[in-house]
């Protein structure tokens, strides 16, 4: 079992749509998550941290952490051309508080 | 300008030469990572550090060495044992424990052999 695991995707929405991007990990003692979004051929550049169980907002994109249930989402509303992307999950996970990344869902949004 | 500079941007190996691939950090974090990125695939962990004189492998070690002579700096040397080196390289840091442990990247070298 991979300890982070996304889908591949695509996932295909039309703009104005919410996105609706998913992500399990194995690791029930991971401290820290994240949604990194790397644009093709850029480096990933972070989005979104969510440390406590729950929802945290920011802006169209909303993170959601199920510790339970092992389960760490990313929603973007109103879904914009631009959003077009590869979202990555990662996961801070002990010992040693390395980063592991899922292999990312891309993500294409219809004008 | 607070940041993670990658040099070079673009690298050429020659089959069976060693490269060095500069990773430099002026944000004062703890933690450095070292990824690969091949086309269409994930991010894999190839060296971390958390502290100056001490790191530990990822999951694709094989073919890679690091240092840490300096908080600031993290080398990661792609050496001949390495098969097939031609990939995208990220490197990375962050805060290591406390508040907030985001992690940011450097702008990636594109290694080819050649």
């Amino acid at each position: 079992q991979k300890e982070v695991e996304q889908n591949s995707g695509p996932l295909s929405v039309p703009e104005g749509a919410i996105a609706s991007l998913n992500c399990t990990y194995s690791d029930r003692v991971s401290q820290s998550f994240f949604w990194y979004r790397q644009y093709s051929g850029k480096s990933p550049e972070l989005i979104m941290s969510i440390y406590s169980n729950g929802d945290k907002e920011d802006g169209r994109f909303t993170a959601q952490l199920n510790k339970a249930s092992q389960y760490v989402s990313l929603l973007i509303r109103d879904s914009q051309p631009s959003d077009s992307a590869t979202y990555l999950c990662a996961v801070k996970a002990l010992p040693g508080y390395k980063l592991i990344f899922g292999s990312g869902t891309r993500l294409l949004v219809r004008p | 300008d607070g940041g993670i500079t990658q040099s070079p941007k673009y690298l050429f190996r020659k089959e069976g030469q060693n490269v060095t691939l500069s990773c430099e950090q002026n944000l004062n974090h703890d933690a450095m990572y070292w990824y690969r990125q091949d086309p269409g695939q994930g991010l894999r962990l190839i060296y971390y550090s958390q502290i100056v004189n001490d790191f530990q492998k990822g999951d694709i070690a094989e073919g890679y060495s690091v240092s840490r002579e300096k908080k600031e700096s993290f080398p990661l040397t792609v050496t001949s044992a390495q098969k097939n080196p031609t990939a995208f390289y990220l490197c990375a840091s962050s805060v290591l424990t406390g508040g907030l442990t985001e992690a940011f990247f450097g702008q990636g070298t594109r290694l080819t052999v050649v």
